[in-house]
């Protein structure tokens, strides 16, 4: 089975932009999660979609956003961008919502604003 | 979010048993016991979860105090592969999908 994809790896973007991120999860898996990794904060939570609905958000302002398709994959969108933002993206990807189901992580979408 | 306490760094030899502790003394009784690892230049990747029983996979076993205030993942047979950050993550039982990184345990193996 694929793992979980994200596109693309690597993005340079400059401050006030937008930028889309892609995740594609496993195949079969439903519950996609987004996580935001630096230096400075670690890996903290954003967001959760199951079924095509947010169902869960972290403590991130509204220029983070996302959504999920039918299909089950997901895209995030960061408007706006600050210096901050500068950061590892990553997907996770699960069966099903709910403590007793593994997520299954990608490998990240590096994004650096400048 | 209840708070997990790991020691920032552990070091062992390889082909060595290793026991990564995690204090939670503020653990809920629905609340589950998740260990992820990220390895460098990569997600994380799960380890192991329980609630009340100790655990066993085919990466590891997990350890729970019978007062689930305290947990330890065990490496049965350290590689230099598995050298990485070690994460102990309390995973509330609301049907969300919601994982609460701390700062970790950092493993070194040597040969």
């Amino acid at each position: 089975k694929a793992g979980v994809t994200q596109t693309p790896r690597y993005l340079i973007k400059t401050r006030g932009q937008q930028v889309t991120l892609s995740c594609s999860p496993i195949s079969g898996h439903r519950s996609v999660s987004w996580y935001q990794q630096t230096p400075g904060q670690g890996l903290q939570f954003l967001f959760e979609y199951f079924s095509e609905t947010q169902r869960n958000k972290g403590n991130f302002p509204g220029r983070f956003s996302g959504r999920q398709f039918s299909n089950s994959r997901s895209e995030m969108n960061v408007s706006t961008l600050e210096l901050g933002d500068s950061a590892l993206y990553l997907c996770a990807s699960s069966f099903l919502s709910g403590v007793s189901y593994e997520q299954y992580f990608g490998p990240g979408t590096r994004l650096t604003v400048t | 979010d209840a708070k997990t306490t790991q020691p920032n760094s552990m070091e062992s030899n390889e082909e060595e048993p290793v026991h990564l502790p995690c204090n939670h003394s503020t653990i809920s009784g629905t609340d589950y016991i998740h260990w992820y690892r990220q390895l460098p230049s990569q997600g994380p990747e799960y380890v192991i979860h329980g609630l009340t029983s100790n655990v066993n996979n085919r990466m590891a076993s997990l350890a729970i105090a019978e007062d689930r205030k305290s947990s330890t993942l065990i490496l049965h047979r350290a590689t230099l592969r598995d050298a990485a950050v070690y994460y102990c993550i309390l995973v509330a039982n609301t049907g969300f999908q919601k994982l609460v990184f701390g700062t970790g345990t950092r493993l070194l193996v040597s040969p």
